[in-house]
């Protein structure tokens, strides 16, 4: 089975710096890599996704992450994040013939002035 | 918005009692997802339907069931039930089948309280 863990609960951060949310994963079959976004009282919104191809993508708001099979990472980073920017990451999998996604704890971005 | 509908977007009942979830997917969604979220299990998958068929079982208690309906619309029932069910549903649809749609679009979730 898949899992998911990402290896930061909390990252305060200052509004116009840069930051990263790390997300490791486990797998025996190939896999298919996200990363959504929940606001405050909100659903959860997609930012991006990594099916195959190429390893760096990108996503919606100015985000993008590198898949890196050897390292089993899908980082997801933001060179300049905005106080609108503060909420709650998650990144999830999914696997060949398995459509579920498989959830990381989220990681709780706060961005302050 | 994703076009993912749920009601009621609020429910409070008491232990023991029968509730039931309502989501409308995605216009041409075939494929319909259910998770709960809640703040000690995390994220966590209960059951997908597919065109009205159940195609994968995750986490589920016997005490919830769910269904999909011919117009693709889906219920998730929860019955008995208990302080722990507290958590916030989440629906999430995806059209499954076509290459390369593997991304769901979740609805805006029913937060259950449990008295």
């Amino acid at each position: 089975a898949q899992s998911v863990t990402q290896l930061d609960s909390q990252v305060p951060v200052f509004e116009e710096a840069p930051v990263e949310l790390r997300c490791n994963y486990s797998s025996s079959v190939s896999v298919y890599l996200f990363w959504y976004v929940q606001y405050p009282n909100q659903g959860l919104q997609l930012l991006l996704k990594y099916l195959s191809g190429s390893t760096l993508v990108k996503g919606i708001n100015g985000f993008e992450a590198e898949f890196n099979k050897s390292q089993t990472s899908f980082h997801l980073r933001k060179p300049s994040v905005h106080i609108s920017d503060t909420a709650e990451y998650f990144c999830a999998v999914s696997v060949i013939n398995d459509y579920k996604l498989s959830f990381g704890a989220g990681t709780t971005v706060t961005v302050r002035a | 918005d994703s076009g993912v509908t749920q009601t009621p977007k609020h429910l409070i009942t008491a232990t023991g009692q029968r509730v039931t979830l309502r989501c409308s997917p995605r216009s041409g969604d075939l494929s319909v997802y259910w998770y709960q979220q809640s703040l000690d299990q995390g994220l966590q998958f209960l059951i997908q339907y597919y065109n009205g068929e159940e195609r994968a079982k995750g986490n589920i208690l016997e005490r919830f069931s769910a269904q999909q309906f011919p117009d693709l619309h889906s219920e998730l029932n929860l019955s008995s039930l208990e302080l722990g069910d507290s958590a916030l549903y989440f629906c999430a649809s995806s059209p499954v089948g076509t290459s390369g749609s593997r991304e769901q679009y979740f609805g805006p979730g029913t937060r259950l309280t449990v008295t």
